[in-house]
């Protein structure tokens, strides 16, 4: 099992909508849990983190966690078609290994 | 600015030739990681150091890649006989804490 599974892509949400990511992890040791945004062409960039169960809101973003059930979500309120890219789940795994696996990515398009 | 510099930002190279990458960071960081990522994908981790020692090395990694952070500042990734498969973005990154990472731009590889 991966350590990190993405809601598969891709995901096309009209302008103005909520964009809803998801992602479930197999490490139940997870303390912490990281979003990246990575447009076309660039290098990934962190967005949101979050450590507790429940929300988590930044601007348009809200991170969830559900440890129980093992699953992060981000949400995008009001989506902008600057939100376009490939949205990166990351557990870093219990312990002291620094090794991250990354998914694939789920790719975002929101439509003018 | 993600506090990484890389260079070259774009390498062409033929098959068989041997190229080097190198990561500066703009203020000491104790911990600097090299990743792979090939289109589609998401980033796979390469390496890790704590200072000039080589923590981690991901088993994926072929004996033709080699990485060194001498003096513990800047450092190198040297791929010898390259392959048509080693044609990627080769990122370099920092962290506060295990997840938070903090990439370069990224030097392209392509492979002829």
């Amino acid at each position: 099992q991966k350590e990190v599974e993405q809601n598969s892509g891709p995901l096309s949400v009209p302008e103005g909508a909520i964009a809803s990511l998801n992602c479930t992890y197999s490490d139940r040791g997870s303390q912490s849990f990281f979003w990246y945004r990575q447009y076309s062409g660039k290098s990934p960039e962190l967005i949101m983190f979050i450590y507790s169960n429940g929300d988590k809101e930044d601007g348009r973003f809200t991170a969830q966690l559900n440890k129980a059930s093992q699953y992060v979500s981000l949400l995008i309120r009001d989506s902008q078609p600057s939100d376009s890219a490939t949205y990166l789940c990351v557990a870093p795994p219990s312990g002291s290994a620094r090794q991250l696996t990354f998914g694939s990515g789920t790719q975002l398009t929101v439509l003018p | 600015d993600t506090g990484v510099s890389q260079d070259p930002r774009h390498k062409i190279t033929k098959r068989g030739q041997n190229v080097t990458f190198r990561c500066d960071p703009i203020s000491e960081h104790n911990r600097l990681y090299w990743y792979r990522q090939t289109l589609g994908q998401g980033p796979e981790f390469l390496t890790y150091f704590q200072n000039e020692a080589q923590l981690e090395k991901s088993r994926l990694l072929s004996d033709r890649f080699s990485a060194e952070r001498p003096k513990g500042s800047f450092s190198t990734l040297e791929i010898q006989r390259t392959e048509q498969g080693d044609s990627a973005m080769y990122l370099c990154a920092w962290d506060r804490v295990p997840g938070e990472l903090f990439f370069g731009e990224g030097s392209r590889l392509t492979v002829l």
